[in-house]
């Protein structure tokens, strides 16, 4: 079973942030935050992760909640081409990373 | 891009055939993965190499086995096909910092068991 919650779909406009949650109530001590997300037709692609502070690249920002209970996968102008399905992952050394159902993103032009 | 590509990219077999599929990296990663992705499902690891001639099961490994024999190369075998079986498989490599557990993604094979 996936460690984690997602919202099966979330809906947003175009150049408008997006603020994707993500419960993990069980997550360990030495499980990193993962996001990765999966355009149509295509493998998924890593987006950005974390394990205690919040994190920015240029894809997106993360910001973990203090008691790591949660997360929120931060797109700031969302584009027509991040329309896709983001799975938020816990990941540790035992290659034992779990994709859920995740999030299917829509974005409206 | 991690350059990964894997073939072929769409095959079509009948039940009862054996199926190989391949994997190649360009980066000298040390751990590999196969998935499969079925309609409505998130990507479930089917097993895992962390170096040559080592691998691993994963979560739904029953009617696959695996081989690596050079660092480059990741073979998936379906001793002999089933429909159930019909999936879109992918592979990844793990790359980025040490202790961080990014993993990349292939372009997928589409195979069908009719």
């Amino acid at each position: 079973d996936a460690k984690t919650t997602q919202p099966n779909s979330m809906e947003s406009n175009e150049e408008e942030p997006v603020h994707l949650p993500c419960n993990h109530s069980t997550i360990s001590g030495t499980d990193y935050i993962h996001w990765y997300r999966q355009l149509p037709s295509q493998g998924p692609e890593y987006v950005i992760h974390g394990l205690t502070s919040n994190v920015n690249n240029r894809m997106a920002s993360l910001a973990i909640a203090e008691d790591r209970k949660s997360s929120t996968l931060i797109l700031h102008r969302a584009t027509l081409r991040d329309a896709a399905v983001y799975y938020c992952i816990l990941a540790s050394n035992n290659n034992d990373m779990r994709f859920g159902a995740g999030t299917r993103l829509t974005v409206k032009p | 891009d991690a350059g990964i590509t894997q073939s072929p990219r769409h095959k079509v077999t009948e039940t009862g055939t054996p199926v190989t599929l391949r994997c190649h990296q360009t980066e000298n990663h040390r751990y590999m993965y196969w998935y499969r992705q079925d309609p409505g499902h998130g990507l479930r690891l089917i097993h895992y190499s962390y170096g040559v001639k080592d691998t691993d099961k994963g979560e739904v490994s029953d009617g696959y086995s695996v081989s690596r024999s050079k660092t480059e190369d990741f073979l998936l075998t379906l001793e002999s096909a089933t429909s159930s079986q019909t999936s879109v498989y992918f592979c990844a490599i793990r790359g980025g910092p040490a202790g961080s557990y990014e993993q990349y993604f292939g372009p997928g094979t589409r195979l069908t068991v009719t």
